[in-house]
């Protein structure tokens, strides 16, 4: 089993949607979660970080579930700008841990 | 404006060449970090250091050494390169007490 495991995608929405991406993690010991986008071919950038209580950042949530041991994001009114891959990483003592990345593509 | 370069956008090696890659970082930060990023497989840590001469191996360290003898400039090494090291390699550093890590813009490097 992956360390943290995420759905591919693609998720193909229209412009306006909401979208919800879910990231697990194995490692129940994990001690920080974050969301960072990559977009095509540039390197990844910190989107948010993840607390135990939920955290929102104007159209994007993010949501920690300690005993089902997952992250999501919820992305609202969607733009076609927010087309990326989403990374998600959890940190353990000394390292962070990427998943493979969830594709979102915002269609017109 | 936070910045982290690396030497090279795109490199082209032959099998057996030794390769350097280079990063610098300006903003004071202890934390440096090597990874490749391989589509499927995601980011996988080789290399980190946390301070000047220290490092330490990540999940993958074969066939790979690093060097840091200033705080600003780590540089990943591959003693002789081979076709399954062709990857895209990314560096990244980090202040302590900080969670995030800003990268560099990545090396597509191809192994022939």
């Amino acid at each position: 089993r992956k360390e943290v495991e995420q759905d591919p995608g693609p998720f193909n929405v229209p412009e306006g949607a909401t979208v919800a991406f879910n990231c697990t993690y194995s490692n129940s010991a994990s001690q920080s979660f974050f969301w960072y986008r990559q977009d095509c071919r540039k390197e990844p950038k910190l989107l948010m970080s993840v607390y135990s209580s939920g955290n929102e950042d104007g159209r994007f949530t993010a949501q920690l579930n300690r005993a089902s041991q997952y992250i999501s994001l919820l992305i609202r009114d969607s733009k076609l700008s927010d087309s990326a891959t989403y990374l998600c990483v959890v940190k353990g003592t000394y390292k962070y841990i990427f998943g493979t990345g969830t594709r979102l593509k915002v269609l017109a | 404006d936070v910045k982290v370069t690396q030497s090279s956008r795109y490199l082209v090696k032959r099998t057996g060449e030794k390769v350097f890659l280079e990063c610098v970082q300006d903003m004071d930060h202890e934390n440096m970090f090597w990874y490749r990023q391989d589509p499927g497989l995601g980011l996988r840590l080789i290399y980190f250091s946390y301070d000047v001469k220290m490092k330490e191996k990540g999940d993958i360290p074969e066939g790979y050494s690093v060097s840091r003898e200033k705080k600003e400039r780590f540089s990943l090494i591959l003693e002789s390169a081979s076709t399954n090291q062709t990857s895209m390699y990314l560096c990244a550093s980090r202040g302590t007490g900080s969670y995030e890590q800003y990268f560099g813009p990545g090396t597509r490097l191809t192994v022939t």
